[in-house]
C-alpha cells in the first residue's frame, strides 16, 4: 500500500476495545474538518466530518471532536473491529480555498 | 453505489515521456480534483477544478501539469514531461459542493524510471 508506515505513528487495540486517534491541525483559518480511512492500495475513505462551529459530531461508531482553542481534532472509534485497520487521515479546509491539506497519518491496528 | 474510476491502475514511464491519467467522476458532481501520495508520505492536493476551469492549484502543480474535462464525463491530468520525482500515487476526486464529501477513486500509480 501507499503507507508503508516509514514514519507513521500506531496504535494497536485489541478487537472490542474503542480508539482513538488524534490530529494537530495548523492553519486557524481551516472551518471544514474531515477524517478519511486509506486501506492498503486504496484510495481515501471519507468516515466523517465536522465543521468549525460544532465541537463535536457523532456518526455510527465513530465520533469526531474539535478543539479549535488547542488545534486538535479527534476520531473516536467504538467497538473497534478487525475492519477497522488502515491508515487514518485528518484533513483541513479552509473554505476560501478548495482544496484539503492532509494530515501525516496515523495506522490503527486492531488484534483479534 | 456510483464511484470514481481511474485509469490506469499503474504507469510505468521513462523520464520526459508525457503521461496522462484519466479519471471518470461520480456522473452528478460538479467540482474535481486531483491529489497525489509520494509513496510513504501525506496526501497532497494538486489542482480542482469546476465549471471547466481552474479553480485553485498547490505549488506542485507546475507548468508540467494540465488538466482538462474533454468531454462530459472524463477529467484528465497530464504530465508533460515526467521527472523522476514525479513517481506517486494520483488520486482523482470529486464532490457535489464546494464543501462537503469528497470520494476518491483508487489511484492510479506512476513509476517514473
Amino acid at each position: 500500500g501507499e503507507n508503508v508506515g516509514l514514519h507513521l505513528p500506531t496504535l494497536s487495540v485489541q478487537e472490542g476495545d474503542n480508539s482513538i486517534i488524534n490530529c494537530a491541525y495548523s492553519n486557524s483559518a481551516s472551518d471544514y474538518f474531515i477524517w478519511y480511512k486509506q486501506e492498503s492500495g486504496k484510495g481515501p475513505q471519507f468516515i466523517i466530518d465536522i465543521r468549525s462551529n460544532m465541537d463535536k459530531r457523532q456518526g455510527q461508531r465513530v465520533t469526531v471532536l474539535l478543539n479549535k482553542t488547542v488545534k486538535h481534532l479527534s476520531l473516536q472509534i467504538a467497538a473497534t473491529q478487525p475492519g477497522d485497520s488502515a491508515v487514518y487521515f485528518c484533513a483541513e479546509e479552509d473554505t476560501g480555498r478548495r482544496a484539503l491539506t492532509f494530515g501525516s497519518g496515523t495506522r490503527l491496528q486492531v488484534q483479534p | 453505489e456510483p464511484e470514481v474510476t481511474q485509469t490506469p491502475s499503474h504507469q510505468v514511464t521513462q523520464m520526459g515521456q508525457e503521461v496522462i491519467l484519466r479519471c471518470v467522476p461520480i456522473s452528478n458532481h460538479l467540482y474535481f480534483y486531483w491529489y497525489r501520495q509520494i509513496l510513504g508520505q501525506k496526501v497532497e492536493f494538486l489542482v480542482s477544478f469546476y465549471n471547466n476551469e481552474i479553480s485553485e492549484k498547490s505549488e506542485i502543480f507546475d507548468d508540467q501539469f494540465s488538466v482538462e474535462r474533454p468531454d462530459g464525463s472524463n477529467f484528465t491530468l497530464k504530465i508533460r514531461s515526467t521527472k523522476l520525482e514525479d513517481s506517486a500515487m494520483y488520486f482523482c476526486a470529486s464532490g457535489t459542493g464546494s464543501i462537503g464529501e469528497l470520494f476518491f477513486g483508487e489511484g492510479s500509480r506512476l513509476t517514473v524510471l
